[in-house]
């Protein structure tokens, strides 16, 4: 099956910090990318959705100036947690979806971040 | 809006003991159900497509079926290794994006 990575695999950083995230398919082209969060027992949350080449599209309630995303390219996709404080601690996850074919969302293993 | 519920919310199993776990779902315009599992710190993890009612499909000892109003994930004479969280999510003509049950954590006892 199609490959998603993420990088990096953990992040800890200090209040106030911005924290980047990068999502790659490493062996399919990705015309569109997605990014979930996910708190502890509970179930994805779909953050934003984003075409190469094109601005995201945030879902309600997400702050598109505090979570920066880009997609830069058919392989690339990165997530921006500006000033990031304690409760943007969490699991955040990308997933991506290929042109042509079937059109199966594969995810890539997840970010854990914690802000002290 | 378009609705996964799924069920049990956990299912405890002995090993080699078959059962099956449930997604009902409200969807316009189903463009897709599909079932992944996730272990715990981890990413979901794809396991099937489904597309129409009466589709089935298989892998190993898991077999997905679907109807016009739910899927069922079978899981034949289960092994330890099989425990994890089971999700569940259609896609339908909202933007193409996919809509997630809250899982059903499966833990098979050997």
């Amino acid at each position: 099956g199609a490959v998603v990575s993420q990088h990096p695999s953990w992040v800890i950083c200090k209040s106030g910090t911005s924290v980047k995230i990068e999502c790659r398919s490493l062996d399919f082209q990705a015309t569109t990318m997605f990014w979930y969060r996910q708190f502890p027992k509970q179930s994805l949350m779909l953050m934003a959705t984003s075409n190469e080449g094109s601005k995201a599209t945030y879902e309600q309630g997400v702050e598109k100036d505090k979570f920066l995303i880009n997609h830069a390219s058919l392989t690339l996709s990165t997530l921006t947690v500006t000033s990031a404080h304690p409760e943007d601690s969490s699991f955040y996850i990308c997933s991506a979806r290929g042109r042509g074919g079937p059109d199966t969302q594969y995810f890539g293993p997840g970010t854990r971040l914690t802000v002290l | 809006e378009d609705q996964v519920t799924q069920s049990p919310e956990a299912l405890r199993l002995q090993e080699g003991e078959s059962s099956s776990l449930n997604c009902s779902y409200t969807v316009s315009g189903l463009r897709g159900l599909f079932w992944y599992r996730q272990d715990p710190g981890k990413g979901p993890e794809f396991l099937f497509t489904l597309y129409s009612a009466g589709e089935e499909k298989e892998k190993e000892r898991l077999k997905a079926t679907l109807t016009k109003k739910e899927s069922f994930l079978h899981i034949t004479a289960p092994k330890p290794e099989d425990s994890a969280t089971y999700l569940c999510a259609v896609r339908g003509t909202s933007y193409g994006k996919l809509t997630f049950g809250q899982g059903t954590i499966l833990t098979v006892h050997p």
